[in-house]
């Protein structure tokens, strides 16, 4: 079966850097998404990787490594706002997304 | 630009009863997702289409119906409403099903409770 894994949970303080893992396991692999999802609000794109490596954006990083079915997000300088659950997706070979159940992130002063 | 709207915000269903959810987008996207969203779970594929006239069954299709008559518009019906498809409902759009990049637009997503 298909799978993605993240942590449920994570709490960070606010200023520092936090890492987000996201492992998965699907039927062929055509880029992977991060999304950010604020409670009660609809998910937003954050970052796409299709090939290995780190991709930056501003605060936000994600890397990507194929071969080992791993990825991760990398927030600096992390602010209040950016408490929020954060989604790994990854679309397999019929180009259809298969999401995690996304990371909790809590942001402390 | 509105995006993507959907309709109701949120709506309480007596079992058995019939419902459509309505989806409306404006950015010309040629692909359209259904997914609902459960505490502790990833969002799931109900329904998609690739381009208007065509659909697709995603992950969880049963008891939920599609049709995309035209490229703005893709609405989710409900036949015979189940407690178990109580959930929060988003629609989703992208450029295209393929390609690089094409990442997906959400609507700000319907709470269903079904009693």
């Amino acid at each position: 079966g298909q799978n993605i894994d993240q942590p449920t949970e994570m709490t960070a303080t606010e200023g520092a850097i936090v890492q987000i893992n996201c492992t998965y396991q699907t039927s062929g692999f055509n880029g992977l998404f991060w999304y950010q999802q604020h409670a009660g609000e609809a998910p937003t794109f954050l970052s796409y990787n299709v090939l290995d490596g780190l991709e930056e954006k501003g605060r936000f990083s994600s890397f990507l490594s194929r071969s080992k079915g791993y990825s991760y997000l990398l927030l600096k300088e992390l602010q209040m706002k950016d408490s929020a659950s954060y989604l790994c997706a990854v679309r397999d070979r019929n180009y259809q997304l298969i999401w995690g159940a996304g990371t909790k992130l809590i942001i402390k002063p | 630009t509105a995006g993507i709207t959907q309709a109701p915000t949120s709506q309480i269903l007596a079992a058995g009863r019939s419902m459509t959810l309505r989806c409306t987008q404006d950015m010309r996207h040629n692909a359209m997702y259904w997914y609902r969203q459960d505490l502790g779970l990833g969002l799931r594929l109900i329904h998609y289409s690739n381009t208007a006239g065509t659909t697709g069954k995603g992950e969880v299709p049963d008891g939920y119906s599609v049709s995309r008559a035209n490229t703005d518009d893709f609405p989710l019906t409900l036949a015979s409403a189940v407690p178990s498809q109580t959930s929060v409902y988003f629609c989703a759009s992208s450029d295209s099903a393929s390609g690089d990049y094409n990442e997906q637009f959400f609507g700000p997503g319907t709470r269903l409770t079904v009693l």
